[in-house]
């Protein structure tokens, strides 16, 4: 069964500083995608972003970055210049073939 | 805001009842996800329609439901409604092309179903 991890429940990062989440996931598929969501206290989860699993460049939408270790079924997400806006919970997901898993989240905190 | 819509945003309700979720895609978007949020169980998928048909289900209960109608929103129906029901219900949308690649879902802001 495909199951997605995420070790760290709570994380704290002082603005502007530079933060890494951890997500390990097991499947045995080899095509598959992996987003990184945002739930701010509004409960909207907004899409930070995504990566296919078939391309080896890792993902980069401005401040967030992604570190996708296929072999090794990692996939952290990296935010740079942390911002107080950036406090949220954030979920990691997998998805393939319309089977769509969530990591139970992490909790970031961002300390002005 | 991701384009999706979602009605009521809040709903209280009595156990033994039941209600309609509302959810309107993004425009273009022919795939509807709904999924279920709760404090022990995390987020779930509950089930998927494409182009007005179910095209895969998740954890979703027998006494849950849904349809995709031809204007492409989509309404989920909750009965016989539990305490353990309560939760944040989420609507997502794609555009998934046939034999095109896996698009990304984007939510909508949920509904809050209380069920006292």
């Amino acid at each position: 069964a495909q199951t997605v991890t995420q070790s760290q429940p709570e994380m704290s990062v002082q603005e502007a500083e530079t933060v890494t989440l951890s997500c390990t996931y097991d499947t045995s598929e080899n095509n598959y995608y992996l987003f990184w969501y945002k739930q701010p206290p509004s409960r909207q989860m907004i899409l930070v972003i995504r990566q296919e699993a078939y391309k080896q460049q890792n993902a980069t939408e401005n401040r967030f970055s992604v570190n996708f270790q296929k072999a090794a079924k990692s996939f952290s997400l990296k935010i740079s210049d942390s911002q107080l806006g950036d406090t949220a919970m954030y979920f990691c997901a997998w998805e393939n073939n319309n089977d769509m898993r969530f990591g139970a989240g992490t909790r970031l905190t961002v300390k002005p | 805001d991701s384009g999706v819509t979602q009605t009521p945003k809040h709903l209280i309700t009595a156990t033994g009842q039941r209600v309609t979720l509302r959810c309107s895609p993004r425009s273009g978007d022919l795939s509807v996800y709904w999924y279920q949020q709760s404090l022990d169980q995390g987020l779930q998928f509950l089930i998927q329609y494409y182009n007005g048909e179910e095209r895969a289900k998740g954890n979703i209960l027998e006494r849950f439901s849904a349809q995709q109608f031809p204007d492409l929103h989509s309404e989920l129906n909750l009965s016989s409604l539990e305490l353990g029901d309560s939760a944040l219900y989420f609507c997502a949308s794609s555009v998934d092309p046939p034999g095109g690649s896996r698009e990304t879902q984007y939510f909508g802001p949920g509904t809050r179903l209380l069920v006292l």
